[in-house]
């Protein structure tokens, strides 16, 4: 099936330890996203990887490092997990099919839970 | 308007009631707004993009429709339907091409 997937679906973890989330397109799609899906259910944009490049970098903490080995992956690696990294994390990917116009197909969300 | 702002946060309907729900953005640096639909323990799923300004979008009984100049989009819904509950996002492009943000979503429960 063409698809957002990402890997795992939930993750319990210790607060100091270091994980990582993956996700993989497989829509052609050159624009990758992660999302965070705080505890008021916004999702609020992290990075933004265009054909392997970064592209946006909306002041998370660098304790969060995404990965981007070709343009069908991004994964988000982080270290030395805290207590406030809990959330739902979301991939996304799109192509621009006109000035601006870049719709997003999501993933199926990562629960992360630190403890 | 710095922020992509919905309105309102949360609204209860009874099955058959038609019902609409607001999206504010900047008018500057704008480039497309989205609807999403997002149910509950799924991913959100589009539903329409608008880009040019009095764009009108419908989809069975959803419709939208976008003001460029003064910054906003209304979701209507027509008849609603108990399978018509889910939070309903909007977004935006705005400055960089790919940076889409969302607003707060509005929580739309149908009730039978």
């Amino acid at each position: 099936d063409t698809a957002v997937s990402q890997t795992p679906k939930y993750l319990v973890t210790q607060m100091g330890n270091d994980k990582s989330i993956k996700c993989e397109q497989n829509l052609g799609h050159d624009t990758m996203y992660w999302y965070k899906q705080d505890s008021k259910k916004f999702l609020k944009i992290m990075f933004s990887y265009n054909n392997k490049e970064l592209i946006i970098n909306e002041t998370v903490p660098n304790r969060f490092s995404p990965k981007s080995p070709d343009k069908a992956h991004l994964n988000l690696h982080i270290n030395s997990l805290e207590l406030g990294d809990s959330a739902v994390y979301f991939c996304a990917s799109s192509q621009e099919t006109g000035v601006g116009v870049n719709v997003l197909t999501f993933g199926a969300g990562s629960r992360l839970t630190v403890l | 308007i710095l922020n992509v702002e919905q309105s309102p946060q949360s609204l209860h309907v009874q099955e058959g009631d038609s019902t609409n729900f607001t999206c504010s953005f900047p008018s500057s640096n704008f480039y497309a707004l989205h609807w999403y639909r997002w149910e509950t323990a799924k991913s959100p799923e589009a539903l329409f993009v608008m880009t040019l300004n009095g764009d009108e979008k419908k989809k069975g009984r959803i419709s939208a429709t976008l003001n460029t100049k003064e910054g906003y989009s209304y979701l209507y819904i027509k008849g609603s339907q108990p399978e018509d509950s889910a939070t309903y996002l909007c977004a935006c492009t705005l400055g960089g091409y790919q940076k889409v943000t969302f607003g707060t979503g509005t929580k739309l429960q149908v009730i039978p």
